[in-house]
């Protein structure tokens, strides 16, 4: 099945910073990858998310790309705020066959937004 | 509109007994999934309802664990026997489409098995 891989686990970045969290996925196949945020507590939050189809998609400060090639996606958060503070997951989804809809999760990323 | 929502939030249970969890998913969407999440670990995939049907049950860790939805809506899950290795976070998502994009989670049963 798809391996998701998540780095870094901790990050901690000034008020205002940039923040930048990887994740690497194994199946080729993989056309989905969503990014849910999970503040303590709570649900986890759809994001932003990307199909194959596209390389790059922002939403305000939010912004995400992925190269198919390299097999790899990153969540890029500019002008960081104390709110932003949150475990992020990255998910892929192979979307075909049997396991259409099963979404394959990292381990999360700690951000933490220091003011 | 209303989201996800699950119950109970929190379940305290002995080892040996047996607990549903319910999940009631979003108003019009086919596709629902249930994950588990232990504590400090992201989210395990356990399985997968298109309508009625469970295309895919290969995340269910046991024969323990079963899962059913009735009418296109309501989803149980249900733990017979349960183990102190079952306490987690159960959290279950709903999406408009069955091919699962745009998922979107409820709050989550907490099982605690002491």
């Amino acid at each position: 099945g798809e391996n998701v891989e998540q780095h870094p686990s901790t990050l901690s970045v000034q008020e205002g910073d940039s923040a930048v969290i990887k994740c690497t996925y194994s199946d080729s196949a993989s056309n989905y990858f969503p990014w849910y945020k999970q503040e303590l507590g709570k649900r986890p939050q759809l994001i932003i998310d990307i199909r194959s189809n596209v390389g790059e998609k922002k939403d305000q400060r939010i912004a995400v790309t992925l190269n198919k090639t390299a097999k790899h996606f990153s969540l890029h958060i500019t002008e960081t705020q104390p709110e932003d503070s949150a475990v992020y997951f990255c998910a892929a989804s192979i979307g075909r066959g049997s396991t259409l809809g099963r979404l394959y999760f990292g381990r999360g990323t700690q951000l933490t937004v220091w003011p | 509109g209303a989201g996800v929502s699950q119950s109970p939030s929190n379940k305290v249970t002995e080892k040996g007994k047996d607990v549903e969890l319910r999940c009631d998913p979003i108003s019009g969407h086919t596709a629902l999934y249930w994950y588990r999440q232990s504590l400090g670990q992201g989210l395990e995939f356990l399985i997968y309802f298109q309508g009625n049907s469970a295309p895919d049950k290969s995340g269910l860790p046991s024969d323990r664990f079963s899962a059913e939805r009735t009418g296109g809506s309501v989803s149980t899950l249900t733990i017979q026997r349960t183990q102190q290795e079952d306490s987690a976070v159960y959290l279950c998502a709903s999406s408009f489409l069955a091919d699962g994009y745009e998922q979107y989670f409820g709050p989550g049963t907490r099982l605690t098995v002491t």
